[in-house]
C-alpha cells in the first residue's frame, strides 16, 4: 500500500495570511502515461468532504483560486494564498496512482 | 450538477449484516468507476471498495476482503455495499463517491456496529 504523510497534523492561521499543507508519498504516483493522481479534499465541519483539487495541480470547479497545488514524484503541497474564516476544516490528500489511500488529515483553524 | 444519495445505515449487532444503497445523478454512471469511503468516528478517511464502469472488477481494502461486497445497477444509477459479519470497528459514516479518483461524494450514512 502507498502511505500518505501529511505534515502539519495541524495549523493555526491568522485571516488573510498564507498557509501550506505538505503530503508525502512512500512511492512515486506518477503513472506510465506521465499522469500524476494526487487529489487534495476539504472537510469542513459537520460536512462530506469536498473536492478542492485534482491531479496535482488542477482546481475543481467552483473553487477558489486562494487554493493551488504543486509537487511531483512523492512531494506535493497544498497552498491557501490568505486564509478566510470559511476556510477551517480538515485537509486531506489522496492518491489514486494504485488503491487510493489518504493522508491523516490536516486540521486548520483560524487565529 | 453531481448527486449522490446514501441510504441503509443503521444500528446492527456484531456478527450482523447490513446493505448501503446510493442513487446517483448528474453525471454518466454507467461511465464512472465508483467507491465507497469510510470514517469512523472522530478519525481520518479510509477507502473501503471501489468496483468498474460494467462491474467486471472490483477491489477492497484488507479489512474488508471476504466480507463486503460492493456492486452496482447501472440502470437504476445505483451503488451497493452489501456488509456481512460486521464488527465494532466497522463503525463508521460510509460515504459514497465518484471516480477511482474521488471527483465527488455522497452526504453519507452512519453505520453503528454494537450489542
Amino acid at each position: 500500500d502507498i502511505v500518505m504523510t501529511q505534515t502539519p497534523l495541524s495549523l493555526s492561521v491568522t485571516p488573510g495570511q498564507p498557509a501550506s499543507i505538505s503530503c508525502k508519498s512512500s512511492q512515486s504516483l506518477l503513472n506510465s502515461y506521465g499522469k500524476t493522481y494526487l487529489y487534495w479534499y476539504l472537510q469542513k465541519p459537520g460536512q462530506s468532504p469536498q473536492v478542492l483539487i485534482y491531479e496535482v495541480s488542477s482546481r475543481f470547479s467552483g473553487v477558489s483560486d486562494r487554493f493551488s497545488g504543486s509537487g511531483s514524484g512523492t512531494d506535493f503541497t497544498l497552498k491557501i494564498s490568505r486564509v478566510e474564516a470559511e476556510d477551517v476544516g480538515v485537509y486531506y490528500c489522496m492518491q489514486g496512482a494504485h488503491f487510493p489511500t489518504f493522508g491523516q488529515g490536516t486540521r486548520v483553524e483560524i487565529k | 450538477e453531481v448527486q449522490l444519495v446514501e441510504s441503509g445505515g443503521d444500528l446492527v449487532q456484531p456478527g450482523g449484516s447490513l446493505r448501503l444503497s446510493c442513487t446517483a445523478s448528474g453525471f454518466t454512471f454507467s461511465s464512472t468507476w465508483m467507491t465507497w469511503v469510510r470514517q469512523a468516528p472522530g478519525k481520518g478517511l479510509e477507502w473501503v471498495a471501489n468496483i468498474k464502469q460494467d462491474g467486471s472488477e472490483k477491489n477492497y481494502v484488507d479489512s474488508v476482503k471476504g466480507r463486503f461486497t460492493i456492486s452496482r445497477e447501472n440502470a437504476k444509477n445505483s451503488l451497493y455495499l452489501q456488509m456481512n459479519s460486521l464488527r465494532a470497528d466497522d463503525t463508521a459514516v460510509y460515504y459514497c463517491a465518484m471516480g477511482w479518483g474521488i471527483m465527488g461524494w455522497g452526504q453519507g450514512t452512519l453505520v453503528t456496529v454494537s450489542s
